[in-house]
């Protein structure tokens, strides 16, 4: 198994630019999630989903769209990128199956890398 | 909002010593709490889920404790080496909502010299 994957791995562009970055996972979770890292400020969720076709926001959406045509796969989209926007996008998944549901253990992709000027 | 410190942002310390670190929350009410190691270019890796106040866990020279009374869970290192250098980062799961939330700290950054 591959587990959670996530392409490109890094990218730059141009502010106005825009570009979607792809998570795919291979353990038929349900849910996925879209987070940013930045330095000081710890993980924090763009947008999540808890099934195919259905999306929710996060703490930080604005600036970002997402859909999830396929149960493997989570799309993240920025129309008009912004240096704001400069930071590291992780993609993880979480089953809603077993006995430590409750604990929302979440499982992580390698990470996208972008870079906007 | 539940907000999840920890402590200290970066650290650096040399081959062989040993280390630790925290992570505090202002409440009890949650039901796990994780946590990952995050190397750059790399997935966050899960080391430990936390669920008992008292819970002690270990793997290898990296143990964890968690006292949900005070409000903290201790990371330990014994004896680092270059390759425990990485971000490590934990999170609580709390209940109330329906997407299985995760907050997280701003992760401590450890650096290993040889």
């Amino acid at each position: 198994n591959a587990g959670v994957t996530q392409t490109p791995k890094f990218r730059v562009l141009k502010t106005g630019q825009s570009m979607t970055l792809l998570c795919a996972q291979d353990m038929n979770h349900e849910y996925m999630y879209w987070y940013r890292q930045d330095p000081g400020m710890g993980l924090r969720l763009i947008h999540y989903s808890v099934g195919e076709g259905t999306t929710a926001k996060g703490e930080v959406p604005d600036g970002y769209n997402v859909s999830r045509l396929k149960k493997q796969n989570f799309l993240l989209g920025l129309e008009s990128a912004a240096p704001s926007q400069t930071s590291v996008y992780f993609c993880a998944s979480k089953t809603v199956t077993g006995l430590a549901v409750n604990y929302n253990e979440q499982f992580f992709g390698p990470g996208t890398r972008l870079t906007v000027l | 909002i539940l907000n999840v410190e920890q402590s200290p942002q970066s650290l650096h310390v040399q081959e062989g010593d040993s280390t630790n670190f925290t992570c505090s929350f202002p409440s009890s009410n949650f039901y796990a709490l994780h946590w990952y190691r995050w190397e750059t270019a790399k997935s966050p890796e899960a080391l430990f889920v936390m669920t008992l106040n008292g819970d002690e866990k270990k793997k290898g020279r990296i143990s964890a404790t968690l006292n949900t009374k005070e409000g903290y869970s201790y990371l330990y290192i014994k004896g680092s080496q270059p390759e425990d250098s990485a971000t490590y980062l934990c999170a609580l799961a709390t209940g109330g909502t329906s997407y299985g939330k995760l907050t997280f700290g701003q992760g401590t950054i450890l650096t290993v010299h040889p």
